[in-house]
């Protein structure tokens, strides 16, 4: 079984661009779920979709959105880039069953802004 | 806020040796706890634990939750540089679909 893929794996811009993010979960997964990752700050969520809805959102600014497909893959969107938003950005998937929580990660995005 | 905290924040020991990861939480509605590793990249996952007092073994990994005290730990035995990685403690909170995630022990293994 495949796993969680993200693409692409590495992107620089610089500020003021937008940027957007891709990702296929594990096939049979429904739900998706964002985290960004920096040095400081550690992982820290920013929204989870399932079955094409947004179910939870994080405390970023309206910058960060996202979708989801009815195939179950995701995107997010970040637009007008600050110097702050450089970091791993993961997505992660899940079966999201009610008795199973556990989260499957991709290897994740590498944004530099510059 | 839903808070968890780990602890030591870095640990540098060597190869053979024993050791205990710590991670504590403060969170409104309980779940469950996770712990991951992440080498380079992708977390992947160690163990998620429900129930206080039962202890989950994978090789020599092994894990405990406390639900009275709020604390986990995360014990690796016999420790090999293959261990080397950045452990992650994170909680599921009730009807939030998300993981509040500890800010990561990195564990270096020296031969």
């Amino acid at each position: 079984k495949a796993g969680v893929t993200q693409t692409p794996r590495y992107l620089i811009k610089t500020r003021g661009q937008q940027v957007t993010l891709s990702c296929s979960p594990i096939s049979g997964h429904r739900s998706v779920s964002w985290y960004q990752q920096t040095p400081g700050q550690g992982l820290q969520f920013l929204f989870e979709y399932f079955s094409e809805t947004q179910r939870n959102k994080g405390n970023f600014p309206g910058r960060f959105s996202g979708r989801q497909f009815s195939n179950s893959r995701s995107e997010m969107n970040v637009s007008t880039l600050e110097l702050g938003d450089s970091a791993l950005y993961l997505c992660a998937s899940s079966v999201r069953d009610v008795r199973d929580e556990k989260l499957f990660f991709g290897s994740g995005t590498q944004l530099s802004v510059l | 806020e839903d808070k968890v905290v780990q602890s030591p924040l870095s640990l540098v020991v060597h190869e053979g040796d024993t050791v205990t990861l710590n991670c504590s939480y403060e969170v409104t509605n309980f779940r469950s706890l996770l712990w991951y590793k992440q080498e380079k990249k992708a977390p992947t996952f160690l163990f998620m634990l429900t129930s206080s007092g039962i202890e989950k073994k994978s090789g020599r990994l092994s894990s405990i939750l406390d639900k009275k005290e709020l604390f986990s730990i995360l014990n690796i035995t016999a420790t090999q540089t293959g261990d080397s990685a950045v452990y992650l403690c994170a909680v599921a909170v009730q009807g939030a679909q998300k993981l509040v995630f500890g800010q990561g022990t990195r564990l270096t293994i020296n031969p």
